[in-house]
């Protein structure tokens, strides 16, 4: 079984600021198959890059994610207020089928 | 545009049932796999349960429900389904269906993905 496991557990920054959110997998994930999703309180999930770096439908170019083999980052340029979330990588894989990290909060410093 | 609505959630005594729906519009149902992802109070993700599109479908599931839970979908009536049994107080979590999308020729897929999902129906296990 792959274990992604996300850092930092709690990111504080401020609006303006530039974060850097990272997902470590226990072995090689293939990049085809990594995916980042943004979650606020009492919401679903929104899928938001696919595929290590493909951004899902209406996500801002401020979104941007890179990485290969078993390190992977999603980078948000320019933290807008509503990007102060909790994100969660997830990656597709055979057993179990999917596995998910357990979340990096990017709270307002 | 795509809706899924969970439904069923409600509160259960350990080992108990309960069968989750979840109703889909907005898209060619059939098309598509679905999810069952579940998230405990205050805790992150979790997936639960796969079924593939089309009507002879593959499922799978999470160890830590396999034999206790089943996935299936009535492709008629546009519905995913978690038939859960055996309920334990660890089961405790909001249930959300999620739409499964990829990438696929050849016979194999890429960039695979839940690129939609409900808002979950909570359903607790406790006595």
């Amino acid at each position: 079984e792959i274990v992604l496991t996300q850092s930092p557990g709690t990111l504080s920054l401020s609006p303006g600021e530039r974060a850097t959110l990272s997902c470590r997998a226990s072995q090689s994930v293939s990049s085809s198959y990594l995916v980042w999703y943004q979650q606020k309180p009492g919401q679903a999930p929104r899928l938001l890059i696919y595929g290590t770096s493909s951004r899902a439908t209406g996500i801002p170019d401020r979104f941007s994610g890179s990485g290969s083999g078993t390190d992977f980052t999603l980078t948000i340029n320019r933290l807008e207020p509503e990007d102060f979330a909790v994100y969660y990588c997830q990656q597709y894989g055979t057993s179990p089928r999917y596995t998910f990290g357990q979340g990096t909060k990017l709270e307002i410093k | 545009e795509v809706q899924l609505v969970e439904s069923g959630g409600v509160s259960v005594q350990p080992g108990g049932s309960l069968r989750l729906s979840c109703a889909a519009s907005g898209f060619p149902f059939s098309d598509y796999a679905m999810n069952w992802v579940r998230q405990a109070p205050g805790k992150g993700l979790e997936w639960v349960s796969y079924i593939s599109p089309g009507t002879s479908s593959s499922t799978y599931y999470a160890d830590s429900v396999k034999g206790r839970f089943t996935i299936s979908r009535d492709n008629a009536k546009n519905s995913l389904y978690l038939q859960m049994n055996s309920l334990r107080d660890e089961d405790t979590a909001v249930y959300f269906c999620a739409r499964d999308i990829a990438d696929c020729s050849g016979g194999t897929c890429h960039e695979i993905r839940f690129d939609h999902w409900g808002r979950g129906t909570l359903v607790t296990v406790s006595s």
